[in-house]
């Protein structure tokens, strides 16, 4: 069945960096776009970012842009995020998520999420 | 990249219908027929109920049912149950290629 377990959260100083990373199984990795989502505590959900499924072409949420980086490696069935210049806005609980074989498919499978508390 | 519009809150007994509004403009919602839903209970991760504005994935009860008109998409639960108290999440693709999610709806039965 398919699998997308995060990890990588935890706190951090404003300013700082953070990787996140996504362990997918269950399916072919390299044939779906994925996704991450996050969800500051009590609020809703905001789309981050996707990723294409050959990892050429990325799209970002404007509040992200320009410090985040999504990335991923096939060979290894992973998902990452790159996180640099946190703030604490960026406290929340991120998703990973498949999509499908094009970018306007639905996120059928999600992760149990990872906590990204920025804090001093 | 404004968020969509949901009502905060909608309620409804057992086995009565409800309907959540989503709310977009032309470049998201009213553009595109890939307008989602997604189920949340609490501490949970959320669940994809609605695809491409109408169509169940496997599994999902035909109680849930979605439509769209103009910039406003709509999810309807029938036959309330227990079970549905949770928060719905609208989601669309946009002009950009992105993605936009609604501010979610606390479903109370």
């Amino acid at each position: 069945q398919v699998q997308l377990v995060e990890s990588g959260g935890g706190l951090v100083k404003p300013g700082r960096s953070l990787r996140l990373s996504c362990a997918a199984s269950g399916f072919t990795f390299s044939d779906y776009y994925m996704s991450w989502i996050r969800q500051a505590p009590g609020k809703g959900l905001e789309w981050v970012s996707y990723i294409t499924s050959s990892g050429s072409t990325m799209y970002y949420a404007d509040s992200v842009k320009g410090r985040f980086t999504i990335s991923r490696d096939n060979a290894k069935n992973s998902l990452y995020l790159q996180m640099n210049s946190l703030r604490a806005e960026d406290t929340a609980v991120y998703y990973c998520a498949r999509g499908r074989g094009y970018s306007y498919g639905p996120l059928g499978y999600w992760g149990q999420g990872t906590l990204v508390t920025v804090s001093s | 990249q404004s968020a969509l519009t949901q009502p905060a809150s909608v309620s409804g007994s057992p086995g009565q219908s409800i309907t959540i509004s989503c709310t977009g403009t032309s470049s998201d919602v009213g553009g595109y027929d890939y307008v989602h839903w997604y189920q949340q209970h609490p501490g949970k991760a959320p669940k994809l109920i609605i695809y491409d504005v109408r169509h169940r994935p496997s599994g999902v009860s035909n109680r849930f049912s979605g439509s769209k008109s103009g910039n406003t998409a709509s999810l309807t639960i029938s036959g309330l149950q227990a079970e549905d108290e949770a928060d719905y999440y609208c989601s669309s693709y946009t002009r950009s290629s992105t993605w936009v999610f609604g501010g979610g709806t606390k479903l109370t039965v």
